[in-house]
């Protein structure tokens, strides 16, 4: 079957590093996602990873591991607006993306 | 209008009504998807559409139907709404209906069937 798995919540302090980590097992894979999704809002695009490695951008990277079914968001600089749930979601062979069920993140002062 | 625009917001609904959820957007990409959200759960593919003209079923169709007339709209109904299909709906495209372009997603219709 299907399977993406991601923590349900996870704490961290403003200004610190917090790393979200997902593991995903899909029929196929062309790429895995990450959106940030606030509250009462529909999701934003993050980043995708579809080769080995860690892609960044600005205070975001994520990282893939293709052999270990592996990937993880890392946040830097925390910022009280980064309180939020980001979802993982895997690209399978048809090109339709299943999703985790989404890590929220709670930033504390 | 600018990107993916959703109505109605919010509906309170009567099981066994029948509901469309509009989807609209401006954005000329030839893909269109439906999902619903429940807390717990990750997104949930209802049906999609890789160009106007055609639909596909995706993870969860039971008890919805949908449309593509034309490019910009992707209506999705409930033909006679049950209290199981409570949830937050989204409504999302992307520029082709192959290959691994970033989906955008309008900004919901939170359905609750009593």
């Amino acid at each position: 079957g299907q399977n993406i798995d991601q923590p349900t919540e996870m704490t961290a302090t403003e200004g610190a590093i917090v790393q979200i980590n997902c593991t995903y097992q899909t029929s196929g894979f062309n790429g895995l996602f990450w959106y940030q999704q606030h509250a009462g809002e529909a999701p934003t695009f993050l980043s995708y990873n579809v080769l080995d490695g860690l892609e960044e951008k600005g205070r975001f990277s994520s990282f893939l591991s293709r052999s270990k079914g592996y990937s993880y968001l890392l946040l830097k600089e925390l910022q009280m607006k980064d309180s939020a749930s980001y979802l993982c979601a895997s690209m399978d062979s048809n090109y339709q993306l299943i999703w985790g069920a989404g890590t929220k993140l709670i930033i504390k002062p | 209008i600018a990107g993916i625009t959703q109505a109605p917001t919010s509906q309170i609904l009567a099981a066994g009504r029948r509901m469309t959820l509009r989807c609209t957007q401006d954005m000329r990409h030839n893909a269109m998807y439906w999902y619903r959200q429940d807390l717990g759960l990750g997104l949930r593919l209802i049906h999609y559409s890789n160009t106007a003209g055609t639909t596909g079923k995706g993870e969860v169709p039971d008890g919805y139907s949908v449309s593509r007339a034309n490019t910009d709209d992707f209506p999705l109904t409930l033909a006679s709404a049950v209290p199981s299909q409570t949830s937050v709906y989204f409504c999302a495209s992307s520029p082709s209906g192959s290959g691994t372009d970033t989906q955008y997603f309008g900004p919901g219709t939170r359905l609750t069937v009593l």
